[in-house]
């Protein structure tokens, strides 16, 4: 199993920009997570999905933030517009079903905004 | 709601030395505890859980972890160190049955040679 796929690994982009994170869960699996961690906050649970549809996004931290499933193979997280502020690294994680806890993580996308 | 403490928050210590990483969590019901590894530049991989049973649970890579449940803990242990556990480590609890794992802030281990 290739585990959870994230791109791109690296994004650098300038403040005001577009941002799109892109995961692919493990196949067969049907919850994923979008987490973001930074120094100061640690790992922090932004979104979570449920066979492609959203449960909770309660720690979406402004509407700048976007997610989408569109399909069980395929999830987006967007900021637009980004903020230096945002800069972290994002990691996607899924489960094989809901309620199932152990959380499979990808590489992660680490953001910097200028 | 639940949350998780790491009491420490850089650790050094020599190699063969042993270690233990505190971690508690705030949650009155039924947890699931995790202990997470995250090595340099690399993503975060499951140490060990905790759903039920024996408190007492090991883990990948000789660690192993002990579920007080009196004093809400999840300590992380390891008789002896190597040089390849520097890394940051992660306890995780989910309680409730809930979606999604809330995470502590991190512990951040370097063993020297």
């Amino acid at each position: 199993d290739a585990g959870v796929i994230q791109s791109p690994r690296h994004e650098v982009t300038e403040m005001g920009q577009e941002v799109t994170l892109r995961c692919k869960p493990i196949s067969g699996h049907n919850s994923l997570f979008w987490y973001r961690q930074t120094m100061m906050r640690g790992l922090e649970l932004l979104i979570y999905f449920n066979n492609n549809v959203p449960i909770d996004d309660s720690g979406m931290p402004e509407d700048r933030f976007s997610a989408k499933m569109p399909n069980a193979s395929f999830s987006t997280l967007k900021i637009q517009p980004s903020e230096p502020r945002d800069s972290a690294v994002y990691f996607c994680a899924s489960s094989p079903r809901q309620g199932y806890t152990e959380a499979f993580f990808g590489q992660g996308t680490r953001l910097t905004v200028v | 709601a639940q949350s998780v403490s790491q009491h420490n928050h850089h650790v050094i210590l020599s190699e063969a030395a042993s270690l233990e990483l505190g971690c508690n969590y705030s949650y009155g019901g039924t947890v699931n505890l995790f202990w997470y590894v995250q090595y340099p530049g690399q993503h975060l991989q499951l140490l060990l859980k905790y759903f039920s049973g024996d408190p007492l649970v090991k883990g990948i890579k000789g660690f192993e972890a002990e579920f007080i449940k009196s004093k809400f803990s999840f300590n992380l242990r390891k008789p002896s160190v190597q040089w390849s556990d520097t890394a940051e480590y992660f306890c995780a609890v989910n309680g409730g049955g809930a979606d999604g794992l809330t995470f502590g802030k991190g512990t951040h281990l370097i063993i020297q040679p």
